[in-house]
């Protein structure tokens, strides 16, 4: 069982199109994240959740947008998609906030033509 | 915020030899420190990780030491092994609030060598 998944594994699209990403734990997580990592494979936050809460939102432009349905799922929508957005976005989870070890999903590869 | 600085950014070493990655951080409310692996088209996976509460853990061949007062922490890696060929990522955070962040380092992609 995979513990945190994400759909799509791929995502290729047109410049200015809209699109979303899931992602679901099955760890009985309370916090969930989504995390960019660009062609220099730097790691940075987006958004964190706690309990459907949002509770971190990272200089993001608005046209990213998160949504928690419940605690166990993260989706992340992105309007007018830009040649900027080309990068692999990690979904994450971890047992609440503080001294916890966060597990990854398997990312999802969006690029933009 | 807190800045989290790795070097070295890439690191060749050969089978059998040690490996060490060092990363300061800015922080010094920053308490809770873990490494990541990451191997090539994969996602990031938890190696090893350590609180400000302790200066040294280890697990087999992986060893992070922590020093506080220099905000600075490593992992050392014996033995290597080519499986261990990969990017290892540092990170630091504060533990619990509404700010509760891993801030990562930029990445060191160690190659072993046969």
């Amino acid at each position: 069982d995979t513990a945190v998944s994400q759909t799509p594994k791929y995502l290729v699209t047109q410049m200015g199109n809209d699109k979303s990403i899931k992602c679901e734990q099955n760890l009985g997580h309370d916090t969930m994240y989504w995390y960019k990592q660009d062609s220099k494979k730097f790691l940075k936050i987006m958004f964190s959740y706690n309990n459907k809460e949002l509770i971190i939102n990272e200089t993001v432009p608005n046209r990213f947008s998160p949504k928690s349905p419940d605690k166990a799922h993260l989706n992340l929508h992105i309007n007018s998609l830009e040649l900027g957005d080309s990068a692999v976005y990690f979904c994450a989870s971890s047992p609440g906030q503080g001294f916890r070890a966060q597990h990854f999903g398997d990312g999802t590869r969006l690029s933009i033509l | 915020g807190e800045n989290v600085e790795q070097h070295p950014s890439t690191l060749s070493v050969q089978e059998g030899d040690s490996a060490v990655i060092k990363c300061t951080y800015s922080d010094s409310a920053s308490n809770y420190f873990p490494w990541y692996k990451q191997e090539l088209g994969k996602r990031p996976q938890l190696i090893i990780d350590i609180r400000s509460n302790v200066g040294e853990k280890k697990d087999q061949r992986i060893a992070v030491t922590l020093n506080k007062t220099a905000k600075h922490f490593s992992l050392h890696i014996t033995e290597t092994q080519p499986e261990d060929s990969a990017v290892y990522f540092c990170a630091a955070s504060t533990s619990g609030g509404s700010n509760y962040k891993l801030t990562f380092g930029k990445g060191t992609l160690l190659t072993v060598n046969p």
